[in-house]
């Protein structure tokens, strides 16, 4: 189907260990986005990518990288967890520009504890 | 700081209408969005309007933006229990760069 890929769906890592969040997009989209949602909070911007090639920090950038391997993929890694970084991550994808954006489509989600 | 705002909580009967409620602060916002986000998966977008237009009617669902007042809300009609879920306020902020801000979202429940 097409849409927005999030892998792992489910982690638990141990405080100061470091990962990888996957995203792929199929609908040929410009911008991509890395959200974190947490309870009463809403979403928090972390990281942006509005082309391939070039990436932008959000609202809550700390203790996060982010890659816009191709246009289709946009990773977001965790260096050293931290169990403040416990949230529901989602990327998402938009086809407009960032000034001109008629919604996004979201992935379904990854579950990160850190303990 | 540029905030958008909702309730956290609506209950209704179902074949009720529901009225769910945002405000906004950015008054230079372009776009504004209601997203749907259902248990444990991601948001899925409802129906944007563009801030030049008072209101929006897509099947059930009506969107009414007051820009004099900041407000948005998005009625839906014949509530059914399949649209018991989280709904997301949403604006593109100009002041913030032309970020999406998202409410903290209004939990609906629909009694059948």
């Amino acid at each position: 189907n097409a849409g927005v890929t999030q892998t792992p769906k489910f982690q638990v890592l141990k405080t100061g260990q470091s990962m990888t969040l996957q995203c792929a997009q199929d609908m040929n989209h410009n911008s991509m986005y890395w959200y974190r949602q947490d309870p009463g909070m809403g979403l928090r911007l972390i990281y942006y990518s509005a082309s391939e090639g070039t990436t932008d920090k959000g609202e809550v950038p700390n203790g996060y990288n982010v890659s816009r391997l191709n246009k289709r993929e946009f990773s977001l890694r965790l260096e050293s967890a931290a169990p403040s970084q416990t949230s529901v991550y989602f990327c998402a994808s938009s086809e407009q520009s960032v000034t001109d954006n008629y919604g996004y489509t979201f992935g379904s989600g990854t579950r990160l504890t850190v303990v | 700081g540029e905030d958008v705002e909702q309730s956290l909580f609506l209950s209704v009967r179902e074949g009720d209408s529901s009225v769910i409620n945002c405000t906004y602060t950015d008054s230079s916002s372009t776009y504004l969005y209601w997203y749907k986000q259902e248990p444990g998966a991601g948001l899925q977008l409802l129906t944007y309007i563009f801030s030049n237009m008072d209101m929006k009617q897509d099947q059930r669902l009506t969107v009414l933006l007051n820009k004099k007042d900041k407000h948005l809300s998005l009625r839906i009609a014949d509530t059914q229990t399949g649209d018991s879920a989280i709904y997301f306020c949403a604006e593109i902020s100009t002041v913030r760069g032309f970020k999406t801000i998202f409410g903290a979202g209004t939990r609906l429940f629909v009694k059948a």
